[in-house]
């Protein structure tokens, strides 16, 4: 089984941009898909990136997802941050019929 | 709307068992696989299981296999999990979860339920 490693907490001011990485340990970032949620404290997570790189409707255009074959990593954008942002985010992927979630990012907007 | 609803959570002393379920409302049930996903506390997201839409396959985590079972009652859009030989490290709130498809992950989850495993 692989892990997905994320930083621990990343924190920025509102207007401004955060990218929160997330690195598989072994096997491709790029054989299966990545999702990222967000998570705030006591509520359903959601997602806010499905299939690597797409936006459910509903979930603005701020958030962003890419993956990178090279750092076998896949990375959440979040621009013009808002205070309503702040929450931890999860990335997600797959692989042999075994699921697995990143160790998760908290997010504080300052 | 998707709406999923669990219940069945509580307090339970460890070794027993208990039994989640979770309502599912707002779209074809039987189209769609779905997932048991669970936070211990202070800890992160943890996937738990999968069945699949026609409850054909199921699959665990390592942690809880061979102690839980999914299942999925069509007629009622009903989801379940049946825990049995309970632990202190299965605390955590529990996620019902559906499936978003094309070998990635969940896509709509529930509020989740409670399980606290103490003596």
């Amino acid at each position: 089984n692989f892990m997905l490693t994320q930083p621990h907490s990343v924190s920025e001011s509102p207007g401004k941009t955060v990218t929160i990485s997330c690195t598989r340990s072994s096997g491709s970032i790029a054989s299966n898909y990545v999702q990222w949620y967000q998570h705030r404290p006591g509520s359903a997570p959601t997602t806010v990136i499905y299939e690597d790189n797409q936006r459910p409707s509903g979930v603005p255009d701020r958030f962003s997802g890419s993956i990178d074959s090279s750092s076998n990593s896949a990375s959440l954008t979040i621009s013009g941050l808002k205070t309503e942002d702040e929450a931890d985010y999860y990335c997600q992927s797959y692989d042999s019929s075994n699921y697995v979630f990143g160790t998760g990012t908290k997010v504080a907007v300052l | 709307q998707v709406q999923l609803v669990e219940s069945g959570g509580g307090v339970v002393q460890p070794g027993r068992s208990l039994r989640l379920s979770c309502a599912a409302s707002g779209f074809t049930f039987s189209r769609y696989g779905m997932h048991w996903v669970r936070q211990a506390p202070g800890k992160g997201l943890e996937w738990v299981a999968i069945i699949w839409y026609d409850g054909s396959n199921t699959y665990y985590a390592d942690s809880v296999k061979g102690r839980f079972t999914i299942s999925r009652d069509i007629s009622k859009n009903t989801l379940n999990l049946q825990m049995n030989s309970l632990r202190a490290e299965d605390t955590a709130v529990y996620y019902c979860a559906r499936d978003g498809g094309a070998a990635a992950g969940p896509d709509f989850w529930g509020q989740g339920t409670l399980v606290i495993v103490s003596s």
